[in-house]
C-alpha cells in the first residue's frame, strides 16, 4: 500500500483552465503539505494543514486553494492556470506529536503539471 | 530568511569511492536537518534525520553530521554503488514543521 498517494501523476492542460490534484495518506498522520518543485528543481513549501486547519500559507497566488475534507486528504485546486504554474507538485505528510524534532515527512511520487 | 545551499550541484565518481556531499544553512534555529534522496520521476525518500541536539546519524553506508553552530551538514557515502545515483536533497525544519530545501546534488556513480 502506498503511504502517500497523489493523482493524477501527469496533468497536461491549457492556460486558463481550472484543475485539481488529489492527495491521500494512509499513515494516520496529523499534518499534510503541498510543495512545488520548479524547472530548476527547487522544492518550496506552499501549504500545510494540521487536522484540517491551515497552518502554513506561503506567498502563493490566491488562484491556488488547498482543501482538506479530512485529515487523511489534502487536495490542491488551481484556478485560471498560467504557464508559470508548470512544475511538479508534491504532497507530504508527517505525524506531529511528541518531539517535533523527530518528525519525518513522507512524500508522494509527485504530479507533473504542464500548462500549454 | 533561511537559505540552504548544497555543494557541489553535481558530482560524478567511480564505483567504490567514498564521497561527501555538503549542505549549509543560514539560520541555526532549526528543529532538525534531513537528507533526502530523489530518483527521477519519483518522490523523495528520507535517508537520515538529525535532531538539532545531535551531531550525527548513521544508516548502513550513510553517515550524516550536523554542526548547528556553523550551519553545516555533510552526508558521507561509503563504498559508492551505481544504485546510489540520484539527487540528494538537504532540508532543515523550522517552526510549524516547515521544510526549507537546498537545490540538491545530482550524484552519478559510474560502474
Amino acid at each position: 500500500d502506498t503511504a502517500v498517494s497523489q493523482t493524477p501523476k501527469y496533468l497536461v492542460t491549457q492556460m486558463g483552465n481550472d484543475k485539481s490534484i488529489k492527495c491521500e495518506q494512509n499513515l494516520g498522520h496529523d499534518t499534510m503539505y503541498w510543495y512545488k518543485q520548479d524547472s530548476k528543481k527547487f522544492l518550496k513549501i506552499m501549504f500545510s494543514y494540521n487536522n484540517k486547519e491551515l497552518i502554513i500559507n506561503e506567498t502563493v497566488p490566491n488562484r491556488f486553494s488547498p482543501k482538506s475534507p479530512d485529515k487523511a486528504h489534502l487536495n490542491l485546486h488551481i484556478n485560471s492556470l498560467e504557464l508559470g504554474d508548470s512544475a511538479v507538485y508534491f504532497c507530504a505528510s508527517s505525524q506531529d506529536r511528541g518531539v517535533l524534532a523527530k518528525n519525518i515527512q513522507y512524500f508522494g511520487a509527485g504530479t507533473r503539471l504542464s500548462v500549454l | 530568511k533561511q537559505e540552504v545551499t548544497q555543494i557541489p550541484a553535481a558530482l560524478s565518481v567511480p564505483e567504490g569511492e567514498n564521497l561527501v556531499l555538503n549542505c549549509s544553512f543560514t539560520d541555526s534555529a532549526i528543529y532538525n536537518l534531513q537528507w533526502f534522496r530523489q530518483d527521477p520521476g519519483k518522490g523523495l525518500t528520507s535517508l537520515l534525520l538529525i535532531q538539532s541536539s545531535q551531531r550525527e546519524q548513521t544508516s548502513g553506508r550513510l553517515n550524516a553530521s550536523l554542526d548547528k553552530s556553523s550551519g553545516r551538514s555533510t552526508l558521507y557515502i561509503a563504498a559508492s554503488q551505481p544504485g546510489d545515483s540520484a539527487t540528494y536533497l538537504c532540508a532543515v525544519t523550522e517552526g510549524a514543521q516547515k521544510l526549507v530545501f537546498g537545490q540538491g546534488t545530482r550524484l552519478t556513480i559510474n560502474p
